[in-house]
């Protein structure tokens, strides 16, 4: 089993839908979670870190379901500048070791 | 202006032939990483190192050195024992605090002919 997992993509969606995109870690002493957007031949930059609580920052809300191992990103309102591959990141053990998931391809169209 | 520098932004190199990418970072920062991303890929870890003088394998380490005998530099070796060395190398660095994001180099595109 892969130490984070993501939704197999691309999704492809309209303007103005909304998206969910889910994501699956291992290790249950993982500690810390990310949401990172990379755009295509370019580094990936933070979208936004995942708390227990869940937190929201305009369209966007990331959830983290510990019992269940799994983090979240929803989109709401979708816009053309959303597509681009979302990346789960999650800290696997104390001292920062720092594993992606493979992304997931968003395309919005209009 | 404070950040992490990744230098060249584009490589070619022959095959058979060692290559050094370079990775420094002004963020005061004690841990760093080097990932490694192909085609339609997540990107793979390759090293990590979370105090100078100390680093560990990632999970695709075989081919690859590296050493971090400063707090801001931390070079990645591709050897010729790396059997598909092209790819798209990214560098990243974070505080040692496990809830801190990590920041990332613009990236390094190696293409061995």
């Amino acid at each position: 089993r892969k130490e984070v997992e993501q939704d197999p993509g691309p999704f492809n969606v309209p303007e103005g839908a909304t998206v969910a995109f889910n994501c699956t870690y291992s290790n249950s002493a993982s500690q810390s979670f990310f949401w990172y957007r990379q755009d295509c031949r370019k580094e990936p930059k933070l979208l936004m870190s995942v708390y227990s609580s869940g937190n929201e920052d305009g369209r966007f809300t990331a959830q983290l379901n510990r019992a269940s191992q799994y983090i979240s990103l929803l989109i709401r309102d979708s816009k053309l500048s959303d597509s681009a591959t979302y990346l789960c990141v999650v800290n696997l053990e104390y001292g920062n070791k720092l594993v992606f998931g493979a992304g997931t391809i968003l395309r919005v169209k209009s | 202006d404070g950040g992490i520098t990744q230098s060249p932004k584009y490589l070619f190199r022959k095959e058979g032939q060692n290559v050094t990418l370079s990775c420094e970072q002004n963020l005061n920062h004690d841990a760093m990483y080097w990932y490694r991303q192909d085609p339609g890929q997540g990107l793979r870890l390759i090293y990590y190192s979370q105090i100078v003088n100390d680093f560990q394998k990632g999970d695709i380490a075989e081919g690859y050195s590296v050493s971090r005998e400063k707090k801001e530099s931390f070079p990645l070796t591709v050897t010729s024992a790396q059997k598909n060395p092209t790819a798209f190398y990214l560098c990243a660095s974070s505080p040692r605090d496990e809830n801190t994001e990590a920041f990332f180099g613009q990236g390094t595109r190696l293409t061995v002919v």
